[in-house]
């Protein structure tokens, strides 16, 4: 248990669908990422938060729309996906953005785009 | 700017084995240094850190120390288990300015009965 759960454990949508992920620390931190890890695939970066300012979007397409309501909760809104959005949706905290810290994850949202 | 090089994967070991999964950086200043470790169908979990030079971090049995000379970060560990069976992330925390950890590929690493 990190501290960091996200929810749904696995969701399978069509590509017509709109859904939503969505993470929250029970940690404290300032700082709230969402990662996109594919198979044989490095970890990419898609968002960053910090004090629920986004500080960096790694050109992430406008299908994915991120929400930061409180530096508790990150939300990633979907729509209109593709197949090749299917991955594991990694949502990390961090005491801080910058300089970067140590990052605490959750177990992550398994996506199936049909 | 930050990199970090992981040795490839899979690295596949027999229980009770030695374990070495090899890390290497280029960063600007004095990072600080960790490892992350996945298991299946699980989000990366901290495993141990390192925050300057000399520093020994050790966690489960495993341990690394930050080599400024050699800007290397080693995994080790003694006796292998079969439960260590997951990927490994090496990683740092670099260049002011970045707004994130800089994340290795990552070393896949089996362990058999």
């Amino acid at each position: 248990e990190t501290g960091v759960t996200q929810t749904p454990r696995h969701l399978v949508m069509g590509m017509t669908n709109k859904k939503s992920l969505k993470c929250e620390q029970h940690l404290g931190h300032n700082a709230m990422y969402w990662y996109k890890q594919s198979a044989k695939k490095p970890l990419e970066l898609m968002f960053v938060y910090n004090f629920k300012e986004q500080t960096e979007n790694n050109s992430v397409p406008s299908r994915f729309s991120p929400e930061c309501p409180n530096s508790s909760h990150l939300f990633l809104h979907l729509h209109t996906l593709q197949p090749e959005d299917s991955a594991l949706y990694l949502c990390a905290s961090s005491p801080r953005a910058n300089p970067p810290a140590e990052q605490y994850f959750g177990p992550g949202t398994r996506l199936t785009v049909t | 700017g930050d990199s970090v090089t992981q040795m490839e994967g899979p690295v596949t070991l027999s229980e009770e084995a030695f374990l070495t999964i090899n890390c290497t950086y280029t960063a600007t200043g004095y990072p600080s240094l960790f490892w992350y470790v996945q298991y299946p169908g699980e989000g990366l979990q901290l495993l141990l850190k390192a925050t300057k030079a000399d520093d020994k971090g050790s966690n489960k049995g495993f341990e690394a120390t930050y080599r400024k000379e050699t800007t290397s970060f080693h995994l080790e560990k003694g006796s292998v288990q079969v439960s260590d069976s997951a990927v490994y992330f090496c990683a740092l925390s670099g260049t002011p300015g970045y707004s994130t950890l800089t994340f290795g590929k990552g070393t896949m690493l089996l362990v058999s009965p």
